[in-house]
């Protein structure tokens, strides 16, 4: 019930393209959804994050959606470009903060 | 640059032996988090300090065991090391300790080689 899954395990993506990458819980007190992102040789950084009193949360060209009914979260980047690159994780944390899980990550390639 | 220092930056040591990772966190953060990333683990949190306590506790072994002193640095100690314990460990600190409902900051990382 801890876990959270992640797909697609690798995405390609043309420039200027729509990048969309999938996650899904199965513990019902997860109460927040942060995304990640970490380029090689870094550490993670937060990107944007939704609690579940929203279905949708937009930054920029980052849009999260989020799916109470189904469990499901996924990341949207829209207008790709190659210094988006990077590998991407959902996590899914309790109420407090301090019970959370990582996704196993989607590496992104846009290609120029 | 996140202002979270890590050292060292690599290691290798031997299967059996025992190493300290270091961690400072950034100016004025009271928090500070492990994280262990490897190829099939994938990225799983370890443990959180905050001011000095530990807070949360996630999937670390114990033959793991960290602490964080009074001027908030951090270290990760482990010990019996194993072959599967080679990865990537990340420090990472916040200011009030709420986990992922907070900006972490993360610091580069100590890559472990265990031979």
């Amino acid at each position: 019930q801890q876990q959270v899954k992640q797909s697609p395990q690798s995405l390609i993506v043309q420039k200027g393209g729509i990048s969309i990458i999938n996650c899904a819980y199965e513990n019902t007190a997860f109460d927040y959804f942060p995304w990640y992102q970490q380029f090689p040789g870094k550490g993670p950084a937060l990107l944007i994050a939704i609690r579940p009193d929203v279905s949708e949360k937009k930054e920029g060209r980052f849009t999260i959606s989020f799916n109470k009914s189904a469990k499901q979260f996924s990341l949207h980047i829209m207008d790709s470009q190659p210094g988006d690159s990077a590998t991407y994780f959902c996590a899914a944390s309790d109420l407090y903060g301090q019970n959370f899980v990582f996704g196993p990550g989607t590496r992104l390639s846009v290609l120029p | 640059d996140s202002g979270v220092t890590q050292t060292p930056k690599h290691l290798i040591t031997a299967t059996g032996q025992r190493v300290t990772l270091r961690c400072s966190p950034r100016s004025g953060d009271l928090s500070v988090y492990w994280y262990q990333q490897s190829l099939d683990q994938g990225l799983q949190f370890l443990i959180q300090y905050y001011n000095g306590e530990e807070r949360a506790k996630g999937n670390i072994l114990e033959r793991f065991s960290a602490q964080q002193f009074p001027d908030l640095h951090s270290e990760l100690n482990l010990s019996s090391l194993e072959l599967g314990d080679s990865a990537l460990y990340f420090c990472a600190s916040s200011l009030l300790g709420l986990g992922v409902k907070e900006t972490q900051y993360f610091g580069p990382g100590t890559r472990l080689l265990v031979l």
